[in-house]
């Protein structure tokens, strides 16, 4: 399958800085990047849709000016969680889809960043 | 709205017995099918997965999974599970339109006993 790649896989941060995770498809164009947020012992839960040169789409309920996502280039996609407080501490999972038989095209998930903040 | 259900929120089992997880869904269209495997602290890795054709797909580690579209529900099976099977296991659904997002399940976590 296809690969993705996230950096870093895992942050410790201080309470009030930003951090930046970089989400990188590395044999394929990803046209869409999704991010989801994972608490210990429980599932995968979407946080944003990004498509490629647009604005993300944020499900309901995660603040779009906390969680800021760019999708500049068809191989990468940035997640920056700002001001972090330790409850924005968690495992940040991206995948990425291309573009190709649209109904068939799976997504491929990246390592995961695990983000601590102190 | 759409939901992914995983019935089995922890399974203990012996070696050599038999594994299913249940997962029903929710959606309203034709969605793909998936099951993942997350072993402790790893990521994410894919099993198997459902487009169409043969309701019965085979993955990887000789698990299998029947899509029973009648009853929404995709579950996972394995004939005889191994000590190194113990992990999470989450069913996810892909919506074959719009942003072609996916939904888990809230994930099944599998202990096998040596």
């Amino acid at each position: 399958g296809a690969v993705v790649s996230q950096h870093p896989s895992r942050v410790i941060c201080k309470s009030g800085t930003s951090v930046k995770i970089e989400c990188r498809s590395l044999d394929f164009q990803a046209t869409t990047m999704f991010w989801y947020r994972q608490f210990p012992k429980q599932s995968l839960m979407l946080m944003a849709t990004s498509n490629e040169g647009s604005k993300a789409t944020y499900e309901q309920g995660v603040e779009k000016d906390k969680f800021l996502i760019n999708h500049a280039s068809l191989t990468l996609s940035t997640l920056t969680v700002t001001s972090a407080h330790p409850e924005d501490s968690s495992f940040y999972i991206c995948s990425a889809r291309g573009q190709g038989g649209a109904m068939n095209t799976e997504a491929f998930f990246g390592q995961g960043t695990r983000l601590t903040v102190v | 709205a759409q939901s992914v259900s995983q019935h089995n929120h922890h399974v203990i089992l012996s070696e050599a017995a038999s594994l299913e997880l249940g997962c029903n869904y929710s959606y309203g269209g034709t969605v793909n099918l998936f099951w993942y495997v997350q072993y402790p602290g790893q990521h994410l890795q894919l099993l198997l997965k459902y487009f169409s054709g043969d309701p019965l797909v085979k993955g990887i580690k000789g698990f299998e999974a029947e899509f029973i579209k009648s009853k929404f529900s995709f579950n996972l099976r394995k004939p005889s599970v191994q000590w190194s099977d113990t992990a999470e296991y989450f069913c996810a659904v892909q919506a074959r339109w719009g942003t072609y997002k996916y939904i888990f399940g809230t994930g099944t976590r599998l202990k096998v006993l040596a």
